[in-house]
């Protein structure tokens, strides 16, 4: 069984440019989780989708954005790219919601974006 | 002060040796997970535990859920264990979220 994959692995980008990022989970898992990781802060908890809804967010500007399709695969979205935006997103799937079930979470190896 | 505090920040070890990481956290929750990252930036999840204690190999993961702590063995220590190890706690209710631990950076040397 395929893991978790993340598109793209890499990203330069500048400052006021936009940028998608693309998960796709472990195939059956239904939940989806995104992180950011940075040197400075960690690792930080940015949303949860679940059957195509929004079910947890983290505390991020709304410039932080993210969706999920019928086949489970998300996306996150950054407006107005900010040079602090710069950081490791991590993607993780599970087969249930993460905060209801005690399902293992799964993680992507994750996309490296840097804002220049 | 953090929710989740880990310790040692930093942990230099000779092959073989058995190894303790530490994580307290101050908020009640419905499970602890430990996580292995290599250099490079993949996260394993190790352990997700709600009590008691668990053993993968030469991993052993153990909570006390009144003292709020968990620690995280690893016996017979090999380099190929490098690694940083993270501790990460879900809170209650129907939107917890995980709170991460700053982690623990593991270097086993020969």
């Amino acid at each position: 069984k395929a893991g978790v994959t993340q598109t793209p692995r890499y990203l330069i980008k500048t400052r006021g440019q936009q940028v998608t990022l693309s998960c796709s989970p472990i195939s059956g898992h239904r939940s989806v989780s995104w992180y950011q990781q940075t040197p400075g802060q960690g690792l930080q908890f940015l949303f949860e989708y679940f059957s195509e809804t929004q079910r947890n967010k983290g505390n991020f500007p709304g410039r932080f954005s993210g969706r999920q399709f019928s086949n489970s695969r998300s996306e996150m979205n950054v407006s107005t790219l900010e040079l602090g935006d710069s950081a490791l997103y991590l993607c993780a799937s599970s087969l249930g919601l993460a905060g209801l079930s005690f399902d293992e979470q799964f993680f992507g190896p994750g996309t490296r974006l840097t804002v220049l | 002060k953090n929710e989740v505090e880990q310790s040692p920040q930093n942990l230099t070890a000779q092959e073989g040796e058995f190894i303790t990481i530490n994580c307290s956290y101050s908020v009640g929750i419905s499970a602890l997970h430990w996580l292995q990252q290599h250099p490079g930036g993949g996260i394993v999840s190790l352990f997700m535990l709600s009590s008691g204690k668990k053993k993968h190999g030469r991993l052993i993961a153990t909570i006390n859920i009144q003292e709020k702590h968990s620690s995280l063995h690893i016996t017979a220590s090999h380099p190929r264990d490098s690694a940083v190890y993270i501790c990460a706690v879900r809170g209650t209710g129907t939107a917890s979220k995980l709170t991460f631990g700053t982690g623990t950076r593991l270097q086993v040397t020969l």
